[in-house]
Protein backbone atom coordinates (compact mmCIF):
# COMPACT_ATOMS: atom_id res chain seq x y z
CA UNK A 1 0.00 0.00 0.00
CA UNK A 2 1.30 3.67 -0.90
CA UNK A 3 2.18 5.36 2.32
CA UNK A 4 4.22 8.45 3.23
CA UNK A 5 6.50 8.88 6.22
CA UNK A 6 7.66 12.23 7.85
CA UNK A 7 9.85 11.28 10.49
CA UNK A 8 10.22 14.27 12.26
CA UNK A 9 7.06 15.31 14.74
CA UNK A 10 9.26 18.56 15.18
CA UNK A 11 11.68 20.83 14.23
CA UNK A 12 13.55 24.13 14.99
CA UNK A 13 14.92 26.77 13.03
CA UNK A 14 16.72 30.15 13.58
CA UNK A 15 14.82 32.84 11.59
CA UNK A 16 16.82 33.62 7.89
CA UNK A 17 18.04 29.76 7.90
CA UNK A 18 17.37 27.41 5.78
CA UNK A 19 15.21 24.21 6.99
CA UNK A 20 14.73 20.83 5.38
CA UNK A 21 11.60 18.88 5.92
CA UNK A 22 11.66 14.84 5.41
CA UNK A 23 9.53 13.03 3.25
CA UNK A 24 9.41 9.88 2.25
CA UNK A 25 7.31 7.84 0.10
CA UNK A 26 6.22 4.36 -0.98
CA UNK A 27 4.67 3.27 -4.06
CA UNK A 28 5.16 0.47 -6.99
CA UNK A 29 3.65 3.16 -9.59
CA UNK A 30 5.23 5.28 -11.72
CA UNK A 31 3.18 7.45 -12.49
CA UNK A 32 2.42 9.60 -9.47
CA UNK A 33 2.50 13.28 -8.02
CA UNK A 34 4.45 14.83 -4.83
CA UNK A 35 2.93 17.58 -3.06
CA UNK A 36 3.70 19.94 0.09
CA UNK A 37 1.09 22.11 2.02
CA UNK A 38 1.91 24.63 5.14
CA UNK A 39 -0.89 24.35 7.89
CA UNK A 40 -0.90 27.55 9.98
CA UNK A 41 -2.81 28.17 13.27
CA UNK A 42 -6.00 28.76 11.38
CA UNK A 43 -6.06 25.63 10.23
CA UNK A 44 -6.32 26.02 6.45
CA UNK A 45 -4.37 23.65 3.90
CA UNK A 46 -2.34 26.05 2.02
CA UNK A 47 -0.59 24.56 -1.48
CA UNK A 48 3.63 24.88 -1.57
CA UNK A 49 4.84 23.14 -3.85
CA UNK A 50 4.19 20.14 -6.62
CA UNK A 51 6.56 17.83 -7.93
CA UNK A 52 5.18 15.16 -10.69
CA UNK A 53 7.42 11.95 -10.87
CA UNK A 54 8.69 12.05 -14.35
CA UNK A 55 9.72 15.89 -13.59
CA UNK A 56 13.31 15.88 -14.23
CA UNK A 57 13.74 18.95 -12.65
CA UNK A 58 13.49 19.98 -8.71
CA UNK A 59 9.79 21.79 -8.44
CA UNK A 60 11.02 25.64 -7.04
CA UNK A 61 8.66 27.91 -5.88
CA UNK A 62 10.19 31.40 -4.22
CA UNK A 63 12.06 30.25 -1.19
CA UNK A 64 10.53 26.48 -1.31
CA UNK A 65 12.13 23.95 -3.35
CA UNK A 66 11.30 20.21 -3.62
CA UNK A 67 14.26 17.92 -3.33
CA UNK A 68 13.57 15.35 -5.40
CA UNK A 69 15.12 11.82 -5.37
CA UNK A 70 13.50 9.07 -7.04
CA UNK A 71 15.52 6.30 -6.52
CA UNK A 72 15.41 6.97 -3.07
CA UNK A 73 11.98 7.94 -2.94
CA UNK A 74 12.03 11.10 -1.18
CA UNK A 75 11.08 14.27 -1.75
CA UNK A 76 11.97 16.64 0.89
CA UNK A 77 11.12 20.21 1.40
CA UNK A 78 13.91 23.03 1.62
CA UNK A 79 12.69 26.60 2.64
CA UNK A 80 15.58 28.81 2.47
CA UNK A 81 15.62 32.08 4.45
CA UNK A 82 13.40 31.11 7.13
CA UNK A 83 10.82 33.64 8.11
CA UNK A 84 8.71 33.89 11.26
CA UNK A 85 5.36 33.83 8.96
CA UNK A 86 7.04 30.24 8.03
CA UNK A 87 5.76 28.57 11.79
CA UNK A 88 3.67 26.05 10.99
CA UNK A 89 2.55 22.84 10.43
CA UNK A 90 3.53 20.65 6.76
CA UNK A 91 2.16 18.13 5.14
CA UNK A 92 3.85 16.00 2.21
CA UNK A 93 1.27 13.72 0.44
CA UNK A 94 1.51 12.04 -2.65
CA UNK A 95 -1.20 11.13 -5.24
CA UNK A 96 -2.95 7.99 -6.44
CA UNK A 97 -4.32 7.13 -9.43
CA UNK A 98 -6.90 4.36 -9.74
CA UNK A 99 -8.21 3.28 -12.93
CA UNK A 100 -10.56 5.10 -14.49
CA UNK A 101 -8.81 8.19 -13.73
CA UNK A 102 -9.66 9.15 -10.17
CA UNK A 103 -6.79 10.04 -7.76
CA UNK A 104 -6.58 10.64 -3.98
CA UNK A 105 -4.36 12.16 -1.43
CA UNK A 106 -2.60 10.36 0.57
CA UNK A 107 -0.83 12.36 3.29
CA UNK A 108 1.95 11.78 6.34
CA UNK A 109 1.52 12.44 9.36
CA UNK A 110 3.20 16.33 9.35
CA UNK A 111 6.01 18.13 10.77
CA UNK A 112 5.73 20.91 13.23
CA UNK A 113 7.40 23.72 12.16
CA UNK A 114 8.57 26.73 14.93
CA UNK A 115 10.89 29.27 13.55
CA UNK A 116 13.24 31.20 15.98
CA UNK A 117 13.52 34.97 16.04
CA UNK B 1 -12.43 34.00 -7.02
CA UNK B 2 -11.89 30.43 -7.26
CA UNK B 3 -12.21 28.91 -3.93
CA UNK B 4 -14.19 25.71 -2.01
CA UNK B 5 -16.18 26.80 0.97
CA UNK B 6 -17.53 24.85 4.06
CA UNK B 7 -20.05 25.26 6.67
CA UNK B 8 -20.31 25.62 9.23
CA UNK B 9 -16.49 26.34 9.95
CA UNK B 10 -17.20 25.27 13.77
CA UNK B 11 -19.79 23.06 15.39
CA UNK B 12 -20.30 21.60 19.10
CA UNK B 13 -22.41 19.03 18.54
CA UNK B 14 -24.01 15.60 21.20
CA UNK B 15 -24.00 12.25 20.63
CA UNK B 16 -26.45 11.25 18.13
CA UNK B 17 -28.09 14.20 17.19
CA UNK B 18 -27.76 14.28 13.05
CA UNK B 19 -25.44 16.83 11.05
CA UNK B 20 -25.03 18.03 7.70
CA UNK B 21 -21.52 19.54 6.87
CA UNK B 22 -21.81 22.05 3.82
CA UNK B 23 -19.21 21.65 0.71
CA UNK B 24 -19.46 24.21 -2.77
CA UNK B 25 -16.82 24.96 -5.30
CA UNK B 26 -17.18 27.49 -7.79
CA UNK B 27 -14.71 25.92 -10.43
CA UNK B 28 -16.58 23.51 -12.02
CA UNK B 29 -15.05 20.58 -11.12
CA UNK B 30 -15.59 17.28 -11.42
CA UNK B 31 -13.62 15.98 -8.56
CA UNK B 32 -14.90 16.33 -4.87
CA UNK B 33 -13.56 14.32 -1.77
CA UNK B 34 -13.89 14.82 2.46
CA UNK B 35 -11.24 14.31 4.65
CA UNK B 36 -10.22 14.43 8.00
CA UNK B 37 -7.87 15.33 9.96
CA UNK B 38 -6.70 13.74 13.39
CA UNK B 39 -3.65 14.45 15.71
CA UNK B 40 -0.32 12.13 14.23
CA UNK B 41 -2.52 10.91 11.09
CA UNK B 42 -2.48 13.67 8.48
CA UNK B 43 -5.64 14.11 6.29
CA UNK B 44 -7.88 10.55 5.35
CA UNK B 45 -10.25 10.12 2.99
CA UNK B 46 -13.71 9.78 3.89
CA UNK B 47 -15.67 9.86 0.86
CA UNK B 48 -14.59 11.13 -2.77
CA UNK B 49 -17.58 11.97 -5.93
CA UNK B 50 -16.17 12.00 -9.71
CA UNK B 51 -19.31 13.89 -11.21
CA UNK B 52 -22.84 14.24 -10.13
CA UNK B 53 -24.84 10.94 -8.55
CA UNK B 54 -20.78 8.98 -8.75
CA UNK B 55 -19.75 8.61 -4.96
CA UNK B 56 -17.99 6.01 -3.56
CA UNK B 57 -15.77 5.18 0.02
CA UNK B 58 -12.49 6.54 0.85
CA UNK B 59 -10.40 4.98 3.55
CA UNK B 60 -12.21 5.73 6.38
CA UNK B 61 -16.26 6.05 5.38
CA UNK B 62 -17.93 4.31 8.68
CA UNK B 63 -20.40 6.86 9.80
CA UNK B 64 -20.49 8.83 6.88
CA UNK B 65 -22.74 9.71 4.12
CA UNK B 66 -22.33 11.83 1.23
CA UNK B 67 -24.11 12.66 -1.62
CA UNK B 68 -23.76 14.59 -4.92
CA UNK B 69 -27.00 16.00 -6.70
CA UNK B 70 -25.30 19.26 -8.16
CA UNK B 71 -21.63 19.57 -9.30
CA UNK B 72 -20.93 22.29 -7.10
CA UNK B 73 -22.38 20.47 -3.96
CA UNK B 74 -20.75 17.75 -1.81
CA UNK B 75 -22.08 17.78 1.46
CA UNK B 76 -20.89 15.47 4.38
CA UNK B 77 -23.98 13.96 6.61
CA UNK B 78 -23.58 12.21 9.87
CA UNK B 79 -26.32 10.69 10.77
CA UNK B 80 -25.42 9.62 14.09
CA UNK B 81 -22.41 11.70 15.31
CA UNK B 82 -20.27 9.58 17.99
CA UNK B 83 -16.95 11.14 19.91
CA UNK B 84 -14.91 9.62 17.71
CA UNK B 85 -16.02 11.67 14.88
CA UNK B 86 -14.67 15.34 16.53
CA UNK B 87 -12.06 15.87 14.23
CA UNK B 88 -11.01 18.93 11.30
CA UNK B 89 -12.98 18.35 8.31
CA UNK B 90 -11.52 19.11 4.64
CA UNK B 91 -13.95 19.43 1.49
CA UNK B 92 -11.33 19.59 -1.99
CA UNK B 93 -11.80 19.75 -5.51
CA UNK B 94 -9.99 19.80 -8.39
CA UNK B 95 -10.76 19.48 -12.21
CA UNK B 96 -10.37 15.75 -14.05
CA UNK B 97 -7.84 17.11 -16.47
CA UNK B 98 -5.35 18.78 -13.47
CA UNK B 99 -3.66 16.39 -11.77
CA UNK B 100 -1.51 18.91 -9.62
CA UNK B 101 -4.04 21.23 -8.41
CA UNK B 102 -6.43 20.05 -5.21
CA UNK B 103 -8.17 23.00 -3.84
CA UNK B 104 -8.96 22.72 -0.18
CA UNK B 105 -11.95 24.22 1.22
CA UNK B 106 -11.27 26.10 4.85
CA UNK B 107 -11.70 23.45 7.26
CA UNK B 108 -14.61 22.52 9.30
CA UNK B 109 -14.28 21.70 13.03
CA UNK B 110 -16.28 19.60 15.00
CA UNK B 111 -16.83 18.35 18.40
CA UNK B 112 -18.98 16.06 19.52
CA UNK B 113 -19.83 15.80 22.84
Amino acid sequence: AQKITQTQPGMFVQEKEAVTLDCTYDTSDQSYGLFWYKQPSSGEMIFLIYQGSYDEQNATEGRYSLNFQKARKSANLVISASQLGDSAMYFCAMREDFSGGYNKLIFGAGTRLAVHP
Amino acid sequence: EAQVTQNPRYLITVTGKKLTVTCSQNMNHEYMSWYRQDPGLGLRQIYYSMNVEVTDKGDVPEGYKVSRKEKRNFPLILESPSPNQTSLYFCASRSRARKETQYFGPGTRLLVL
